[in-house]
């Protein structure tokens, strides 16, 4: 079955800092994937949804000048967290075709 | 506009006892309908789907849930509750063709099992 691998899985940073997470359709090509944010004790919410070859869409009230979304191939988007606060603390988790979720990456900003 | 609604933010169950959470949806179209299972700090894991067809649908682990157009309720079961079910379960609705889905989540129910 479809697989999504996202890396890293856990990152720690400083604030002031960005941070890059990777999600990688392995055995299928993914025009579009999903990006969603996980506060503790939440629910999942969408974040953007990201276009293969184009601009992300962002969702209400994501400032996607801090989250930057590329999709330059098939089976590859990124998530890069630019100048990491504090508040930017989550659980962010892509998803793609069925939809197939990655494992997630917990970022902890300090 | 959907919506997905999951009543009861908590749910216990003795072991081997009969584990039911409850899921209703809102949906302007017929609804794509998930259940997912997290464990902490893990990524979610599909337990079943519904698209289209049989409203009665199997999932893994043991795991079953029934789409009721009536009463737009998917509501999750399982027979007999092991230890291991003890998780954070997410209902979720998508409007959008099946392989392409964003999906919009219910708050969660945790599922703790009582031995």
């Amino acid at each position: 079955g479809a697989v999504v691998s996202q890396h890293p899985s856990w990152v720690i940073c400083k604030s002031g800092t960005s941070v890059k997470i990777e999600c990688r359709s392995l055995d299928f090509q993914a025009t579009t994937m999903f990006w969603y944010r996980q506060f503790p004790k939440q629910s999942l919410m969408l974040m953007a949804t990201s276009n293969e070859g184009s601009k992300a869409t962002y969702e209400q009230g994501v400032e996607k000048d801090k989250f930057l979304i590329n999709h330059a191939s098939l089976t590859l988007s990124t998530l890069t967290v630019t100048s990491a606060h504090p508040e930017d603390s989550s659980f962010y988790i892509c998803s793609a075709r069925g939809p197939v979720f990655g494992q997630g990456t917990r970022l902890t900003v300090v | 506009a959907q919506s997905v609604t999951q009543l009861g933010s908590h749910v216990s169950v003795s072991e081997g006892a009969l584990v039911l959470l409850r899921c209703n949806y809102s949906s302007s179209v017929p609804p794509y309908l998930f259940w997912y299972v997290q464990y902490p700090n893990q990524g979610l894991q599909l337990l079943l789907k519904y698209t289209t067809g049989a409203t009665l649908v199997k999932g893994i682990n043991g795991f079953e849930a029934e789409f009721k157009k009536s009463e737009t309720s998917f509501h999750l079961t399982k027979p007999s509750a092991h230890m291991s079910d003890a998780a954070e379960y997410f209902c979720a609705v998508s409007e959008t063709n099946f392989g392409n889905e964003k999906l919009t989540f219910g708050t969660g129910t945790r599922l703790t099992i009582i031995p």
